[in-house]
């Protein structure tokens, strides 16, 4: 019973091309995240979604374009992938007005 | 720009002892503050917080302690067991629900 989960935990793929990464949670949270962590370890927050309206969109390229069906789901949907997309991408989420987030696994995403 | 900073890439602490891990931050704006542990090919694990009106909060084996006017928390692992190796990443927020992270300190707990 993961409580965060994402899908898939690698992903190999060519420049150019369009991938996506799925997103569960079953913690009832209503506030989910995506941050991206970097060669230099560096997590950073990309996207946050409550209730399923974005709240943050920390200055990413919009290339990078999240969606939530519900809830209790965040994907992330990259076009034209580039070799510095290649990162570990987190999916987060969190209680209502609470700060104290809750991980994924994470997803290692490399670009040829 | 980096608001929240550890300035220790790695710690070796032998077993039964402290382990003390430090991150010093810029935004006095901060009012939430977290600790997580990151095991390889792992997500970080929440481990502990504390709020800017305390200046130490405790959870068993695990302390951490806010120094506000020096821009400073430290946390504080005791006894340490093997099991304590890993990445440790300190985190803040100043409300909105986004956390900002140092880059880790990755703790070797030796036998």
């Amino acid at each position: 019973d993961t409580a965060v989960s994402q899908t898939p935990k690698y992903l190999v793929t060519q420049m150019g091309n369009d991938k996506s990464i799925k997103c569960e949670q079953n913690l009832g949270h209503d506030t989910m995240y995506w941050y991206k962590q970097d060669s230099k370890k560096f997590l950073k927050i990309m996207f946050s979604y409550n209730n399923k309206e974005l709240i943050i969109n920390e200055t990413v390229p919009n290339r990078f374009s999240p969606k939530s069906p519900d809830k209790a789901h965040l994907n992330l949907h990259i076009n034209s992938l580039e070799l510095g997309d290649s990162a570990v991408y987190f999916c987060a989420s969190s209680p209502p007005g609470s700060d104290t987030q809750y991980f994924g696994p994470g997803t290692r995403l490399t670009v040829l | 720009d980096q608001q929240v900073k550890q300035n220790s890439p790695s710690l070796s602490v032998q077993e039964g002892r402290i382990s003390i891990l430090n991150c010093d931050y810029t935004n006095s704006m901060f009012d939430y503050f977290l600790w997580y542990k990151k095991y390889p090919a792992e997500g970080p694990t929440f481990l502990i917080s504390i709020s800017s009106i305390k200046d130490k909060n405790e959870d068993g084996r695990f302390t951490v302690f806010l120094n506000k006017s020096a821009k400073h928390l430290s946390l504080h692992i005791v006894p340490s067991q093997p099991g304590d190796s890993a990445v440790y990443f300190c985190a803040a927020s100043a409300g909105a629900q986004k956390l900002v992270f140092g880059q880790g300190t990755r703790l070797t707990i030796n036998p």
